[in-house]
């Protein structure tokens, strides 16, 4: 079965340093993941895909299929990055239908 | 467009009441989701519709949860009675037909408290 685990509930980082939230996955085939964010009493909304290999507010996330993997880095953390983080995936069979993880709280603070 | 709607942002509710949570998902979107979100539990995904039919409601709690979807542009979720376990963050999300790669857009969620 198809799951997503984020084992960090809170990070704490400082202004400045790196971010590396971890996101694994399982999953049979090759699997479509997704970072979702939701910053403070707004709504939950798309961050980036990983088919679309790109960079949104300095994130980046690399698929690792060897270590199925999907964590997503950003060189310096920006206090504007505090937020509600989830990792997600597809139900096997349908593309629109994501499993998401339990979510992981950045905390960006001076 | 203004996104998925949702309404009413905040209800607080006495245990045993009825609560009716409602959406208007994005005009065009095939899906329509409901989704709950707690502290311990995160987001999870309580059924979803397409094309207004419900498809998978194997997320629902229990009989007290329940969700329709009449027309393409509306759909509730109604608890009855309410418990205070059912305090939550409830979302509602739309999107198009599947494909790799589509994005779920959600509403700005409906806060529930029961006392």
């Amino acid at each position: 079965a198809q799951r997503v685990t984020q084992p960090e509930k809170l990070l704490s980082v400082f202004k400045g340093a790196p971010v590396e939230l971890k996101c694994n996955y399982s999953y049979s085939g090759s699997p479509e993941l997704f970072w979702y964010v939701q910053y403070s009493r707004q709504r939950l909304q798309l961050l980036l895909r990983h088919i679309s290999r790109e960079s949104i507010k300095g994130f980046t996330a690399d698929l690792n299929k060897g270590e199925t993997s999907f964590h997503l880095k950003k060189p310096f953390a920006q206090e504007e990055d505090s937020a509600m983080y989830y990792c997600a995936l597809p139900r096997a069979g349908t593309a629109s239908k994501l499993t998401f993880g339990t979510g992981t709280r950045l905390q960006v603070t001076l | 467009d203004a996104g998925v709607i949702q309404s009413p942002r905040h209800e607080v509710t006495e245990m045993g009441q009825e609560v009716t949570l409602r959406c208007k998902p994005i005009s065009g979107h095939d899906y329509l989701f409901w989704y709950r979100q707690t502290m311990m539990r995160g987001l999870e995904l309580l059924i979803y519709f397409n094309n207004n039919v419900p498809i998978d409601d194997s997320g629902m709690p229990e009989d007290r949860f329940s969700a329709k979807m009449p027309n393409a542009s509306f759909s509730t979720l109604k608890i009855q009675p309410s418990e205070p376990r059912d305090s939550a963050v409830y979302f509602c999300a739309s999107s198009v037909l599947p494909s790799p790669g589509n994005t779920i857009y959600f509403g700005e969620g409906s806060w529930l408290t029961v006392v």
